[in-house]
């Protein structure tokens, strides 16, 4: 129990594009996800936290208007990076946590390349 | 300014021996601990939780160590195996799962564990 799945889990593309990336939990409904990401040899910072049904919320020194999270159902939330550019590279992970529990579980990631 | 800090990048033990993994973090709001572990480009598996009320809390090999005074948790690994070789990261949360505040995770940069045959 208590899977996450990410979709992509490579994805390059050019300056100026948008990317999204959605994270589904598989076996449970999740009424909280995180999203965060990782810079190489750096540890996970979190990005932003979204509730079902309601506007996210974004950790300080993180975009909203760069990084738009939708999280429409209690099984998936998606993140946009829009004009995304190369200091956007990064590991992208999303963890899903059902109310009432302490337990974050975590996604495999994304790995995003701006070129 | 780091929360959770675990300031050794890397450990090696020898298969079988215990492996501890040290944790100190500066949030006194913080109260719910977690260690995670993960491989190279995938997310992180949970493995063990404790929380601010408890001191101890084992899970088969796993057992995780609160000192709130000291502000230290550790993880015990015993004995330890070739497959826990990995990146440990220590995790902690403020209190109030269901109090609308952010609550995501705040993390350490994590100690690479390598198991030695």
């Amino acid at each position: 129990g208590a899977v996450v799945s990410q979709h992509p889990s490579w994805v390059i593309c050019k300056s100026g594009t948008s990317v999204k990336i959605e994270c589904r939990s598989l076996d449970f409904q999740a009424t909280t996800m995180f999203w965060y990401r990782q810079f190489p040899k750096q540890s996970l910072m979190l990005m932003a936290t979204s509730n079902e049904g309601s506007k996210a919320t974004y950790e300080q020194g993180v975009e909203k208007d760069k990084f738009l999270i939708n999280h429409a159902s209690l099984t998936l939330s998606t993140l946009t990076v829009t004009s995304a550019h190369p200091e956007d590279s990064s590991f992208y992970i999303c963890s899903a946590r059902h109310r009432g529990q302490e337990t974050q579980y975590f996604g495999p990631g994304t790995r995003l390349l701006v070129l | 300014d780091q929360q959770v800090k675990q300031n050794s990048p890397s450990l090696s033990v020898q298969e079988g021996r215990i492996s501890i993994l040290n944790c100190d973090y500066t949030n006194s709001m913080f109260d719910y601990f977690l260690w995670y572990k993960k491989y190279p480009a995938e997310g992180p598996t949970f493995l063990i939780s404790i929380s601010s009320i408890k001191d101890k809390n084992e899970d088969g090999r796993f057992t995780v160590f609160l000192n709130k005074s000291a502000k230290h948790l550790s993880l015990h690994i015993v004995p330890s195996q070739p497959g826990d070789s990995a990146v440990y990261f220590c995790a902690a949360r403020p209190e109030s799962v269901s109090g609308g505040g952010a609550d995501g995770l705040t993390f350490g940069k994590g100690t690479h564990l390598i198991i030695q045959p």
